[in-house]
């Protein structure tokens, strides 16, 4: 089973500014690499699939990129809606996993 | 616009079988390009792969090792909704449980999640 492994556990980041978000893979994963965002309440969104390709719907101030082993979700300005938590997963193989999170909260 | 829409009780009590349904709109459970999965998320487990079906041709089905002994999906066309059963569950079974629609891997659109309790 891949290990998907996010860093920080938790990021602190003031309105407005840049977020960045970290995702390893214990193997390659190619780019089947897939980001969502949860809010408390509420289900996973995806946001990000393919390592880079957005979903329909997302801003563009949410960009990915990495393949491999290494990811990366970049938030370019934080916006008040964005603050939640953000799980990264890979469909690469079986079975499907995803990271612990990573919590953004307000600075 | 795909919407998935669970149902199924909150509270099991151990060792009996935990059924929760997921019906879709939008979509259709034989679609040939989608697969339809379900997803179960705690604080000790974080977001796991339960399992999922499909249809390509004929049904498929495909389980997590960690469930696969104890879990069946079932589709269900004349009412187009999937379903989950769960077996033999215990309190490490309590979790939030999520249907998922599968497109290639990803997970696209989400339920909006049932908490399942296993407690007597």
């Amino acid at each position: 089973e891949i290990v998907m492994t996010q860093s920080p556990a938790t990021l602190s980041v003031s309105p407005g500014e840049r977020a960045t978000l970290s995702c390893r893979a214990s193997q390659s994963v190619s780019s089947n690499l897939a980001w969502y965002q949860q809010k408390p309440g509420q289900a996973p969104r995806l946001l990000i699939y393919g390592a880079s390709t957005r979903a329909t719907g997302i801003p563009a101030r949410f960009s990915g990129s990495g393949s491999g082993t290494q990811f990366t979700l970049t938030i370019s300005s934080l916006q008040s809606e964005d603050f939640a938590v953000y799980f990264c997963q890979q469909y690469n193989n079986w079975p499907r996993t995803f990271g612990q999170g990573t919590k953004v909260e307000i600075k | 616009q795909v919407q998935l829409q669970q149902s199924g009780p909150g509270l099991v009590k151990p060792s009996q079988t935990l059924s929760l349904t997921c019906g879709i709109s939008g979509d259709s459970v034989s679609s040939i390009s989608a697969a339809w999965s379900w997803i179960r998320q705690s604080p000790s487990r974080g977001l796991e792969w339960l399992g999922r079906t499909y249809y390509r041709s004929k049904w498929y089905s495909e389980y997590a090792v960690s469930v696969k002994t104890r879990i069946t999906l079932n589709p269900d066309t004349s009412k187009n909704q999937f379903s989950l059963q769960l077996t033999s569950v215990t309190p490490e079974d309590t979790a939030v449980y999520y249907c998922a629609r599968d497109i290639r891997g990803h997970f696209d659109h989400w339920g909006q999640g049932t908490l399942v309790t296993v407690s007597s």
